[in-house]
């Protein structure tokens, strides 16, 4: 069982661009949550998908979007990057219904100069 | 809304010695708390919940947590602490109130430092 997989591990990209990060859940489950976590700083929920559609976000702009497919994965889609939007962005599985800790992945570590 | 507070932003032990690292938390309902670890440049990896039941619970690599609902705390203890312990612990809350979603908040986390 490869556990939740992450694509890219990083990525540099200039301000004013578009990015889209790639996750793969754990096999079982059906539930994904994307974080994003600055330097120094605790993961920050983004959002949340489950059957296909976004079942939660936190306090993030629209710029910030996302999609889970058939299979379960999931894409997050950040537009018009900012210097700010620097930082590991981290993807979580679970299975609904079943009450455990989240897996997560190893992250993608995205740089905006 | 929920939150989870770790007052130290650095915990320092000897190795052998007992290690706790402290989490608070707030929400509306009633919590399920969860720690985790995270070493350089990884994702963040499971170490132990609290769901119900036995305030004491035990998880990975010997760490054990104790729940405290009068102090809403969620302490990380671990008796003996190892240098391989060296890390980042991150404490996360969500609450059992499902119209709250199932998000985890998490607290800014804590570095432990483990010498020998």
């Amino acid at each position: 069982d490869a556990g939740v997989t992450q694509s890219p591990t990083h990525l540099i990209k200039t301000r004013g661009q578009q990015v889209t990060l790639r996750c793969s859940p754990k096999s079982g489950h059906d539930t994904v949550s994307w974080y994003q976590q600055a330097l120094g700083q605790g993961p920050q929920f983004i959002f949340q998908y489950y059957e296909e559609e976004e079942r939660q976000r936190g306090n993030f702009p629209d710029r910030f979007s996302g999609h889970q497919f058939p299979n379960y994965s999931s894409e997050l889609n950040v537009n018009a990057l900012l210097l700010g939007d620097s930082a590991l962005y981290l993807c979580a599985s679970r299975q609904q219904g079943v009450i455990a800790g989240a897996f997560f992945g190893q992250g993608t570590r995205l740089t905006v100069v | 809304a929920q939150s989870v507070a770790q007052p130290e932003d650095q915990v320092n032990v000897a190795e052998g010695n007992p290690l706790t690292v402290k989490c608070t938390y707030s929400v509306s309902g009633n919590p399920y708390l969860f720690w985790y670890v995270q070493y350089p440049n990884r994702g963040l990896q499971f170490l132990l919940k609290y769901i119900t039941g036995d305030n004491l619970v035990k998880g990975s690599y010997g760490f054990e947590a104790e729940f405290n609902k009068s102090q809403t705390s969620f302490h990380l203890k671990k008796p003996s602490a190892l240098v391989s312990d060296s890390a980042l612990y991150f404490c996360a809350v969500r609450d059992m109130n499902n119209n709250a979603g199932n998000m985890l908040t998490f607290g800014g986390g804590t570095r432990l430092m483990v010498k020998p």
